[in-house]
């Protein structure tokens, strides 16, 4: 089945204490991205890679890193996370070319990350 | 600039009645324009999208409305069911410029009551 899959889908933390969100496709996709969702704010990009070695800062990259070395996965790195960071977070990918009209990222099921 | 204006931010329908959701944008450089349908647990899903060349799209029950000159465009869910109950969101992309960088509205919970 053709997927985004990331995990963990719930993690609890304590400020200050590094974590890694993994993220893996399996659709041979070129574009990956991470974004953001919090109440009344919508879904707010943080970091995008159009391929292996290939990343550029969203709207929101403050707090944050990643990396792309292999062209499945795409993970999302917190060295120092903080409790504004607490949120939503999803990892989507597209094909490099749109698929007719109907582009579109596909997205995971979603990482809630809390902060304390 | 880089910003999508979505509104309203929540919408009561009653069952079999149009649902419509606006969006505008600022950007030129934007030309292409997808709707995405997230229900509670689960990321968001494309529903449908429309290239600033053409006016309307329609599928199914679902139709976007595209005014290239005012920046504009809006979901229309016709006949709307129960089931349509979900949040949605335009988005909006430089297809020539950098495909990654897909731009969300705020979002529209959408409550279809029976």
């Amino acid at each position: 089945e053709a997927q985004v899959t990331q995990n963990p889908r719930y993690l609890i933390t304590v400020t200050g204490k590094k974590l890694t969100v993994t993220c893996s496709q399996n659709m041979n996709h070129e574009y990956m991205s991470w974004y953001r969702q919090d109440p009344g704010l919508g879904l707010r990009q943080i970091y995008y890679s159009m391929n292996v070695e290939v990343t550029d800062k969203g709207d929101v990259p403050e707090g944050y890193k990643v990396s792309r070395k292999e062209k499945r996965n795409f993970p999302l790195i917190l060295e120092s996370p903080s409790p504004n960071q607490t949120s939503l977070y999803f990892c989507a990918s597209s094909p490099i070319r749109f698929a007719g009209v109907n582009y579109g990222y596909t997205f995971g099921s979603g990482t809630r990350l809390t902060v304390v | 600039q880089q910003q999508v204006k979505q509104s309203p931010q929540s919408l009561i329908v009653q069952k079999g009645g149009i649902s419509i959701i606006n969006c505008a944008y600022e950007n030129t450089a934007f030309d292409y324009f997808p709707w995405y349908q997230q229900f509670p647990g689960k990321g968001p899903a494309l529903l449908i999208a429309i290239r600033p060349d053409v006016s309307e799209k329609k599928e199914g029950r679902f139709t976007i409305s595209f005014n290239k000159s005012a920046k504009q465009f809006s979901l229309h869910i016709m006949d709307s069911q129960p089931g349509d109950s979900a949040t949605y969101f335009c988005a909006a992309l430089n297809y020539g410029g950098s495909q990654g960088n897909l731009i969300f509205g705020k979002g529209t919970k959408l409550s279809v009551k029976p």
